[in-house]
């Protein structure tokens, strides 16, 4: 079974343009999430999505959005892009999340360079 | 709300030797603990969860925490290290309240391994 995929791997903007990542969650999986990656600052979650329905939204501005597809793919758009938003964005996905009967899988991130 | 603290951002040790990383929780009851590692360039992939029941927990690639309410601590251990273990540590945690949950995760701890 094909693991979390996320494209592109990397990705370098200049302040003010926007960007658009991908994931496509293993197939079956109807859980998607999103993680910021900063040194010192750990994972922050971003938001979740379960069957095209975002559950839950990290503190983060409005410029980072997201939505997932019918068949569970998921995208997170980030606009008028600041320097500190470089990092590693990470994307899960899991049957359905609930944290005791599951457990995340990672795609290995979209590293994105902000100059 | 809930939050983790892992006090140690980088730990050397000696190939062999034994291994003890800190993770420190916050939250109003029993929650749900995690350890997860992450290689170099990879994603997240889960060591081993807590949920209930015997407080010492044994996951992958050797590794085992114990989970410690009086100290509200979840700390992981390897009695012999490997160097292939150098990767990067992150205790989460997630209330126990049902239905979806947010998974809160430390700012990690750095391992590195010497010869």
């Amino acid at each position: 079974k094909a693991g979390v995929t996320q494209t592109p791997r990397y990705l370098i903007k200049t302040r003010g343009q926007q960007v658009t990542l991908s994931c496509s969650p293993i197939s079956g999986h109807r859980s998607v999430s999103w993680y910021q990656q900063t040194p010192g600052q750990g994972l922050q979650f971003l938001f979740e999505y379960f069957s095209e329905t975002q559950r839950n939204k990290g503190n983060f501005p409005g410029r980072f959005s997201g939505r997932q597809f019918s068949n569970s793919r998921s995208e997170m758009n980030v606009s008028t892009l600041e320097l500190g938003d470089s990092a590693l964005y990470l994307c899960a996905s899991s049957l359905a999340w609930t944290a005791k009967n599951e457990k995340l899988f990672f795609g290995s991130g979209t590293q994105l360079s902000v100059l | 709300a809930q939050s983790v603290t892992q006090p140690d951002i980088h730990i050397t040790v000696s190939e062999g030797a034994s291994l003890e990383l800190r993770c420190n929780y916050s939250y109003g009851a029993t929650p749900y603990l995690f350890w997860y590692v992450q290689s170099p360039g990879q994603g997240l992939q889960l060591l081993l969860k807590y949920f209930s029941g015997d407080t010492l927990v044994q996951g992958i690639k050797g590794f085992e925490a114990e989970f410690k309410r009086s100290q509200s601590s979840f700390n992981l251990r390897k009695p012999s290290v490997h160097w292939s273990d150098a990767a990067e540590y992150f205790c989460a945690v997630a209330p126990n309240s049902g239905g979806y949950q947010k998974v809160t995760f430390g700012t990690g701890t750095k391992l590195q391994v010497i010869p």
